[in-house]
């Protein structure tokens, strides 16, 4: 079946610091990725949608500089946390989408972030 | 947007059946999707329901009815390690919307 994989599982960074998360499609090719972020015991929000070459589309809310997304290529996508602060502790998870009439989302392991 | 409603939490002994509930508001239904997922972990993929109707699969089974903006997620034979989050999630065109999720404990 479909793998997503991201990296690191956790991290630990002070306040001010940047922080990068890689999501990768490990078997297929994703046209599209999706950056979901998840508190305690709360849902999974999307925070942005990135198709491969063109710019993320973030939701209503998420400062888009300050969650930086590159989707360079069809198996890479990067969320870059700057200057982090301690109320962006959270799981973050990636989803990636195949093309075409694919409607499922295959999900990543998440990534766990705390900020000192 | 969407308002997605599932209860909070439900509690059910292992060996029975449980049904949880999902209620949705959208503008632009494209398919509902049911994923489980244990503490610390990614969302793993339940079943997947586009068209009103039971899906069946092994010991879980999903229903959609698109007119009263409603399904549920039927869990049988439950067994320990089925304890975990179940969470409704519509999707909207291209977007995945969830629900808070449900907190299945199963007990002995």
């Amino acid at each position: 079946g479909a793998v997503v994989s991201q990296h690191p599982s956790r991290v630990i960074c002070k306040s001010g610091t940047s922080v990068k998360i890689e999501c990768r499609s490990l078997d297929f090719q994703a046209t599209t990725m999706f950056w979901y972020r998840q508190f305690p015991k709360q849902s999974l929000m999307l925070m942005a949608t990135s198709n491969e070459g063109s710019k993320a589309t973030y939701e209503q809310g998420v400062e888009k500089d300050k969650f930086l997304i590159n989707h360079a290529s069809l198996t890479l996508s990067t969320l870059t946390v700057t200057s982090a602060h301690p109320e962006d502790s959270s799981f973050y998870i990636c989803s990636a989408r195949e093309g075409g009439d694919s409607y499922e989302q295959y999900f990543g392991p998440g990534t766990r972030l705390t900020v000192t | 947007g969407q308002n997605i409603d599932q209860p909070t939490e439900m509690t059910a002994t292992e060996g029975a059946i449980v049904q949880i509930n999902c209620t949705y508001q959208t503008s632009g239904f494209n398919g509902l999707f049911w994923y489980q997922q244990h503490a610390g972990e990614a969302p793993t993929f339940l079943s997947y329901n586009v068209l009103d109707g039971l899906e069946e699969k092994g010991r879980f089974s999903s229903f959609l009815s698109r007119s009263k903006g409603y399904s549920y997620l039927l869990l049988k034979e439950l067994q320990m390690k089925d304890s975990a989050s179940y969470l409704c999630a519509v999707r909207e065109r291209d977007k995945l919307s969830f629900g808070a999720g449900t907190t299945v404990t199963v007990r002995a």
